[in-house]
């Protein structure tokens, strides 16, 4: 069945460096995928979403690109801010008839002064 | 506005005891989810309405009940708690059911 995965659960990094969050899928289908981001006590909300192969889309500073080659959906952002500190769900929604989405098991980014 | 409410915001319940749980949204979406969530775990689905159809997972058919009185509403019913039901409990609600899905902050449930 349908599968996502993040491989990494905790990221600690300090204000001002890179990050790159992992996303990869599993599906038979055409995806969409989803980036969420829920911070402390607040809803889950949209970051990117994406179902254009090799295309990059932007939100807010992060970008992510859907390569199906790859089966790959990272979330990247060039410089976090101490206000990224959330959880980030990875999701797929794919054209199998449900559109159920399916979330990855969520990355937890802690940024440092 | 794209806001998803729901109440209450955490639940002390009793084991052996029911639960319900409340959420709504204002977007006339037609769509409306109920996951769980539990810590290091992926968001769950449990249950959703495509308008008035209610369509619940085959693994959770029997635990989790739900209605749907009108278009804005909709509740999460546990007939009687059991210790594995403490969780963080997720609403969300989409226009379709290929639409972007929009969550409300979720209820936590602790069950003792």
């Amino acid at each position: 069945g349908d599968s996502v995965t993040q491989t990494e659960g905790l990221v600690t990094l300090t204000k001002g460096l890179p990050v790159m969050l992992n996303c990869t899928y599993q599906t038979t289908y055409s995806p969409f995928l989803f980036w969420y981001v829920q911070h402390l006590n607040e809803a889950p909300k949209l970051l990117l979403k994406s179902s254009t192969d090799n295309k990059r889309t932007e939100h807010q500073g992060f970008y992510a690109t859907l390569h199906k080659s790859s089966s790959s959906f990272h979330l990247q952002k060039s410089s976090v801010q101490l206000s990224d500190s959330a959880l980030y769900f990875c999701a797929l929604s794919a054209s199998s008839g449900s559109w159920q989405l399916i979330f990855g098991s969520g990355t937890q980014l802690t940024v440092m002064p | 506005d794209t806001t998803v409410k729901q109440n209450p915001r955490y639940k002390l319940a009793r084991v052996g005891k029911p639960v319900n749980l409340i959420c709504s949204q204002t977007m006339n979406h037609d769509t409306m989810y109920w996951y769980q969530k539990k810590p290091n775990q992926a968001p769950k689905l449990l249950l959703f309405y495509y308008d008035k159809i209610l369509n619940r997972e085959a693994d959770t058919f029997e635990k989790f009940q739900s209605s749907r009185p009108n278009n804005s509403f909709c509740s999460l019913y546990i007939g009687s708690a059991g210790l594995e039901y403490s969780a963080m409990y997720l609403c969300a609600s989409s226009r379709d059911r290929v639409d972007t899905q929009y969550f409300g902050p979720g209820t936590r449930l602790l069950v003792l």
